[in-house]
Formats: structure tokens, C-alpha cells, sequence
């Protein structure tokens, strides 16, 4: 399967920053998805990183918190905007490598922390 | 309803024994379902997929299906302190390609 390469591993912010979170593949990949998972619990999908247009959220998501970039197949961005301790989560990006039935595989994920 | 439903835990077996974990889900148009493993401070990892009703085998692994009772299962046979992780169930929805989670069981295997 794909190897998935997340920067930063962890990072511990200030009230009120941003950060920006990058997904690499070393394949082309049909689709790329952002979820997080707060502490305890289970994987909440944000959006799927659309390539070459807007990404795609889910409700209670929104551009403006959490604008994405997917400029090609192999690479895309996550910005956590004007984070609160609300957004102490670990981010993860997961992959789609071909179409149909197929799993998705996880980046080993963005661990963060807003003071 | 939840879309995907499975018990918390934590379901503790003692080494050796067959650890068997659920899931149900309300989609019925699902076609696609899961199983991940996530150990403490790690991604999700892929264990199983499964597609159709009945039973698929891999190594100390089954996962079952049933569509028409909506639910799906993972057995672990002989299983090990190192098998002690909490497990995901996941789903492509109708019309969707993103996969939906569930809460995940932890599993404690005693030595």
C-alpha cells in the first residue's frame, strides 16, 4: 500500500494561531480525506480534498476554519484557522489509492495541542 | 441511530482464548466494511475487508458479514497481549467514498 508521510508529527500551538498540516503520498491516490479524532474518541470525517478544486466538508466543518489544498494527486493541506483548545485533536489524513471497494490507509496522524 | 454501533468495552479475554468483537450499522445500502486496528498514540491500521454476506478468513482473523441483520463481526483466535488495542469499524455508505467509523471496542488480552 501507499506510504503516507504527515508533517507536523505533533506541535503545540497558541490560542488564536494557525497551522497548516501537509499529507504526502509517494503514489497518485484517487482520493484524500481529512478526519480528526479527539481524545477518546473516534474518527470524524472533516472533508475530502478534492484535487485541482474545493474541498468537500461535512457538516459542522467549514472552509474558513479549515481551509484544504489538493493541488495534485499525491499531495494536499490541512490549515486549522484561530485555533481554540477546542481544536486539541489528532488530525489524520487517509487515502484512497484506487477506485471501487478499496480501504483507505491512514498517515500516521497530527497530533495537536492549543494552549 | 448511530450509523455504526459497536460496544465501547473494554472487552477482556484471557490469552488464548477467541475475542469476538461487533458492529451493527442502519445503512442498509452499505457495501463496504472494515476493520481497523488502532493501538494507543497510532493511526488506524487496515485488518480486515469484507464485501460479501458469510465468512473471510485471514490468518487469526474472520470477519463476518450479514447484511440482511446488519451487522458485522471480527473473531481473533488465540489471541495475544499484543492484540490489546481498541477496534474500528468502518463503512462506505450509500453514494459515499469516505469511510464512517465507529467508536471503537478496546480489547484487553490477559497474559
Amino acid at each position: 500500500s501507499a506510504v503516507i508521510s504527515q508533517k507536523p508529527s505533533r506541535d503545540i500551538c497558541q490560542r488564536g494561531t494557525s497551522l497548516t498540516i501537509q499529507c504526502q503520498v509517494d503514489s497518485q491516490v484517487t482520493m484524500m480525506f481529512w478526519y480528526r479524532q479527539q481524545p477518546g474518541q473516534s474518527l470524524t470525517l472533516i472533508a475530502t480534498a478534492n484535487q485541482g478544486s474545493e474541498a468537500t466538508y461535512e457538516s459542522g466543518f467549514v472552509i474558513d476554519k479549515f481551509p484544504i489544498s489538493r493541488p495534485n494527486l499525491t499531495f494536499s493541506t490541512l490549515t486549522v484557522s484561530n485555533m481554540s483548545p477546542e481544536d486539541s485533536s489528532i488530525y489524520l489524513c487517509s487515502v484512497e489509492v484506487a477506485g471501487g471497494n478499496q480501504p483507505q490507509h491512514f498517515g500516521d496522524g497530527t497530533r495537536l495541542s492549543i494552549l | 441511530q448511530k450509523e455504526v454501533e459497536q460496544n465501547s468495552g473494554p472487552l477482556s479475554v484471557p490469552e488464548g482464548a477467541i475475542a469476538s468483537l461487533n458492529c451493527t450499522y442502519s445503512d442498509r445500502g452499505s457495501q463496504s466494511f472494515f476493520w481497523y486496528r488502532q493501538y494507543s498514540g497510532k493511526s488506524p491500521e487496515l485488518i480486515m475487508s469484507i464485501y460479501s454476506n458469510g465468512d473471510k478468513e485471514d490468518g487469526r482473523f474472520t470477519a463476518q458479514l450479514n447484511k440482511a441483520s446488519q451487522y458485522v463481526s471480527l473473531l481473533i483466535r488465540d489471541s495475544q497481549p499484543s492484540d490489546s488495542a481498541t477496534y474500528l469499524c468502518a463503512l462506505r455508505g450509500t453514494g459515499r467514498r469516505a469511510l464512517t467509523f465507529g467508536s471503537g471496542t478496546r480489547l484487553q488480552v490477559q497474559p
